[in-house]
């Protein structure tokens, strides 16, 4: 069936440091993998994307890999700052035709310490 | 371009109450996602419409959950005869294509049930 789900379910970091954030998914089906973030009372907001074909790209501070080995999608956010505080959930998006349908994991509360 | 608006943001019913939710989705955007968030859990879909078609509603239960999206006007998530476990955050996401992962969400609804 189809699953996705992360290892741990909260993330302390200095502000400053790197960041990683890692996911497990189950459907080799699915065409591109996402990463979302969620603040307090809002809705999830776009990070970054990786289609199935890839395994990594990179934006602005953010780096998504991808291992479709061991089927595993991580996030690397670069000198994590405080604004960065929030829940990130990975997400796989499984097409069929011209249905598409996002399957979110649990989410990971990353705290960025002062 | 205003993103997406959902209304009510916060919508508190007592057990056997009806709940309508809204969702504007984004200008230009034709298709309209509905998902429902638990605490502490990663968002879980419901239901994939497009105007004035239901593509998938897999991820709706089968009694009390409808929805529609008119050619005119907001979408609709109706939840008939509320119980506490409908108690969550409803989210809707638009998307200007068919069959893409890339969705806009909005700020989301969240239904108390007394």
């Amino acid at each position: 069936g189809e699953s996705v789900g992360l290892h741990l379910p909260t993330l302390s970091v200095q502000e400053g440091d790197n960041s990683i954030i890692n996911c497990a998914y189950s459907n080799s089906a699915s065409d591109y993998f996402i990463w979302y973030k969620q603040e307090s009372g809002k809705g999830p907001q776009f990070i970054i994307d990786i289609r199935s074909n890839m395994d990594k790209r990179q934006g602005q501070r953010v780096t998504v890999l991808l291992n479709k080995t061991v089927k595993h999608l991580s996030l690397q956010i670069a000198a994590t700052q405080p604004g960065d505080s929030a829940v990130y959930f990975c997400a796989e998006n499984w097409k069929t035709g011209a249905n598409s349908k996002l399957t979110f994991g649990k989410g990971i509360t990353l705290s960025v310490r002062p | 371009n205003a993103g997406v608006m959902q209304n009510p943001r916060h919508l508190v019913r007592r057990r056997g109450q009806e709940a309508r939710l809204r969702c504007s989705p984004m200008k230009g955007h034709s298709h309209v996602y509905w998902y429902r968030q638990l605490p502490e859990e990663g968002l879980k879909f419901m239901v994939y419409l497009q105007k004035e078609n239901i593509i998938d509603e897999s991820g709706m239960p089968k009694e009390r959950f409808s929805a529609e999206f008119p050619k005119e006007g907001p979408s609709i998530l109706r939840i008939q005869q509320v119980v506490r476990g409908d108690s969550a955050a409803y989210f809707c996401a638009s998307s200007p294509l068919a069959g893409t992962h890339e969705q806009f969400f909005g700020p989301g609804t969240r239904l108390t049930v007394l």
